[in-house]
């Protein structure tokens, strides 16, 4: 069972347009909500984190929107420009005993920003 | 670069071959962490290393074997691995939470690995 939703799996944007990207997730132990951003032939690199004690979360363009009641999360990626075209990664982690934490990991967006 | 590296980048091997799968971090951190990435899987996290003891394994398959031998080296040992076992093997590190650290992971650019 998919303990994170992502949506969608693919996505197109022109470039200077907003990109949208979902997460939904169920377990409410979760508190802490990072997006990773992966180019081809690199790792997954951190792109911006948010907490449930607040509701939004901006860094340059790219903006956290988080809605605890609905356990929903989102990246929105404003003015997106061609080198914006990745695959990003939602993840929720917790706790899972005092000293060790885990990472679950959403199934990806692939973004695609046409000049 | 991320501060984490790994080698090799590619590797092919045989279903009968022994082979290594090695990675380093630079940041001074004390957890590290093995991923397999398939296409249309989310991240599979293998095993998870806290001050060099193994704090997690996943249900993997002993033909995958692991070892820290100091925070800053990870191993992957492999042995008679399966076609399916083909995937991007990554890499990662953070401050551990132990150490009341963040918990964000550093990522290496993987090991893209192919099973014949």
């Amino acid at each position: 069972q998919q303990q994170v939703k992502q949506s969608p799996q693919s996505l197109i944007v022109q470039k200077g347009g907003i990109s949208i990207i979902n997460c939904a997730y169920e377990n409410t132990a979760f508190d802490y909500f990072p997006w990773y951003q992966q180019f081809p032939g690199k790792g997954p690199a951190l792109l911006i984190a948010i907490r449930p004690d607040v509701s939004e979360k901006k860094e340059g363009r790219f903006t956290i929107s988080f809605n605890k009641s609905a356990k929903q999360f989102s990246l929105h990626i404003m003015d997106s420009q061609p080198g914006d075209s990745a695959t990003y990664f939602c993840a929720a982690s917790k706790t899972i005993d005092g000293n060790n934490r885990k990472l679950i990991w959403g199934l990806g967006t692939s973004l695609a920003v046409n000049p | 670069e991320t501060g984490v590296t790994q080698t090799p980048r590619h590797l092919v091997m045989g279903m009968t071959n022994k082979k290594s799968l090695k990675c380093e971090q630079h940041l001074g951190h004390n957890a590290m962490y093995w991923y397999k990435q398939s296409a249309k899987k989310p991240l599979e996290l293998m095993f998870v290393y806290n001050f060099k003891e193994q704090t997690e394994n996943n249900s993997v398959p002993s033909r995958f074997s692991p070892e820290c031998p100091n925070s800053s080296h990870l191993f992957l040992h492999l042995h008679t691995l399966q076609p399916e076992d083909s995937a991007l093997y990554l890499c990662a590190s953070s401050q551990g939470p132990r150490a009341g650290g963040s918990y964000e992971q550093y990522f290496g650019p993987g090991t893209r690995l192919t099973v014949t």
